[in-house]
């Protein structure tokens, strides 16, 4: 069965710090990956996708950056963190088999909290 | 651009009751849509998948339909638990494959009472 990993599960980082969110999914090859951010009041907003290794798609203009460095991992990082990018960070997969045709999972979570 | 939302944003029912959650979606042109679960702190957990040719969707108490040309969708629990107790969102697709990005709600947050 597939399983998706996040880490940290928390994290206390100051303004102006870099940031490295890492999510690995087991199970499965080739899949979509997304990450989404949810914020405090605020529904979840997809921050990045990506396809394949190396390809990485940017859903909305931000502080933030991704990476797809192998088929099964996928990276968010930051070089200086704002206030802002406090939130619940998600990573997610898509399935793409007969039997799950496009449905979604989302792995734990990492909780950002910038000071 | 497509919105979702979902009525109520809160909800609390004694044990026991059988109970309607609400979604409803701007654009009908969809390619399927999810119901999911969260927990306080804690990720998200798929409860039922629609495809856009599909009327409803069952899973054990729970039973999610879906109405494209109105654009709404409901999540029905039966006989309630206040291990129900949870954050419901629902979310739409667009598109199949490699675009094929979530549209979220911003939830229901649901509380039953023992």
């Amino acid at each position: 069965s597939q399983t998706i990993h996040q880490w940290p599960a928390t994290l206390v980082q100051p303004v102006g710090s870099p940031l490295s969110l890492e999510c690995t999914v087991e199970g499965t090859s080739n899949p979509n990956l997304y990450w989404y951010r949810q914020a405090a009041g605020r529904g979840l907003q997809l921050l990045f996708y990506s396809v394949g290794i190396g390809q990485i798609s940017s859903e909305v203009p931000q502080n933030l950056s991704a990476s797809r460095p192998q088929d099964r991992q996928f990276i968010l990082s930051s070089k200086k963190l704002l206030l802002s990018d406090s939130g619940f960070y998600l990573c997610a997969w898509n399935g793409l088999s007969a039997l799950s045709d496009n449905e979604q999972f989302f792995g734990p979570g990492t909780r950002l909290t910038v000071l | 651009k497509q919105e979702v939302t979902q009525i109520p944003a809160a909800l609390s029912v004694p044990e026991g009751e059988n109970l309607v959650l609400n979604c409803s979606f701007t654009d009908s042109a969809i390619y399927n849509l999810q119901w999911f679960r969260q927990d306080p702190g804690k990720g998200l957990t798929s409860l039922l998948l629609i495809q856009s040719s599909q009327r409803e969707q069952t899973s054990g108490r729970l039973n999610a339909s879906l109405d494209k040309s109105s654009g709404r969708s409901t999540l029905y629990i039966a006989a309630s638990q206040p291990g129900d107790s949870a954050t419901y969102l629902c979310a739409v697709r667009r598109y199949g494959g490699s675009q094929g990005n979530l549209i979220f709600g911003k939830g229901t947050k649901l509380s039953v009472k023992p």
